[in-house]
């Protein structure tokens, strides 16, 4: 299956850390990406895994276990301008077909 | 980074009528763009992928005849919406994958609104 899971909407608060998970059911992953998107906007590159681990890119990472199917991104010291929607991006098999999740419109509250 | 072009930025037409929409590599060659659609508050929904030379491989549910796509250099690819009407209207945005960096990273380009009267 290709089902992405995250959840709709998080609220947090300005200068607090927050993780965003995605799971995911694809058979033939290549690679997983974040993206941010603002409203009215296109989404912009946050991150882009394909090994398990941790990768750490200033305020914002992303985390990869292939083999539970789980991907996290986590954003510290929150600023207002984190308000936008974060979407979980895997990449199946080498046609590289595009699967995106619904993304998860987070809330930063003052 | 990557720049990626989109024109135009928002275009108002009459029902009946076809729009053509430009993406641009500006930086860089893309021997593949993608074409997406959102609605609002919805996910992103691939349109088609577009390969430079070659036809563009369409998925389920959007149809050839009405979106054209024309992906004719390496830097350039277009979406033709033909014979428009109000449901056409949404949002459009291209991306292009590079080679660069991490092989798979795709760039946006900061999408066309279209509203079909």
């Amino acid at each position: 299956g290709q089902n992405i899971d995250q959840p709709t909407e998080m609220t947090a608060t300005e200068g607090a850390i927050v993780q965003i998970n995605c799971t995911y059911q694809t058979s033939g992953f290549n690679g997983l990406f974040w993206y941010q998107q603002h409203a009215g906007e296109a989404p912009t590159f946050l991150s882009y895994n394909v090994l398990d681990g941790l990768e750490e890119k200033g305020r914002f990472s992303s985390f990869l276990s292939r083999s539970k199917g789980y991907s996290y991104l986590l954003l510290k010291e929150l600023q207002m301008k984190d308000s936008a929607s974060y979407l979980c991006h895997p990449i199946m098999d080498s046609n590289y077909q595009l699967i995106w999740g619904a993304g998860t419109k987070l809330i930063i509250k003052p | 980074g990557a720049v990626v072009s989109q024109h135009p930025s928002r275009v108002i037409c009459k029902s009946g009528t076809s729009v053509k929409i430009e993406c641009r590599s500006l930086d860089f060659q893309a021997t593949t763009m993608f074409w997406y659609r959102q609605f609002p508050k919805k996910s992103l929904m691939l349109m088609a992928t577009s390969n430079e030379g070659s036809k563009a491989t369409y998925e389920q549910g959007v149809e050839k005849d009405k979106f054209l796509i024309n992906h004719a250099s390496l830097t350039l690819s277009t979406l033709t919406v033909t014979s428009a009407h109000p449901e056409d209207s949404s949002f459009y945005i291209c991306s292009a994958r590079t080679d660069r960096g991490a092989g798979n990273e795709q760039f946006f380009g900061p999408g066309t609104r279209l509203t079909v009267l």
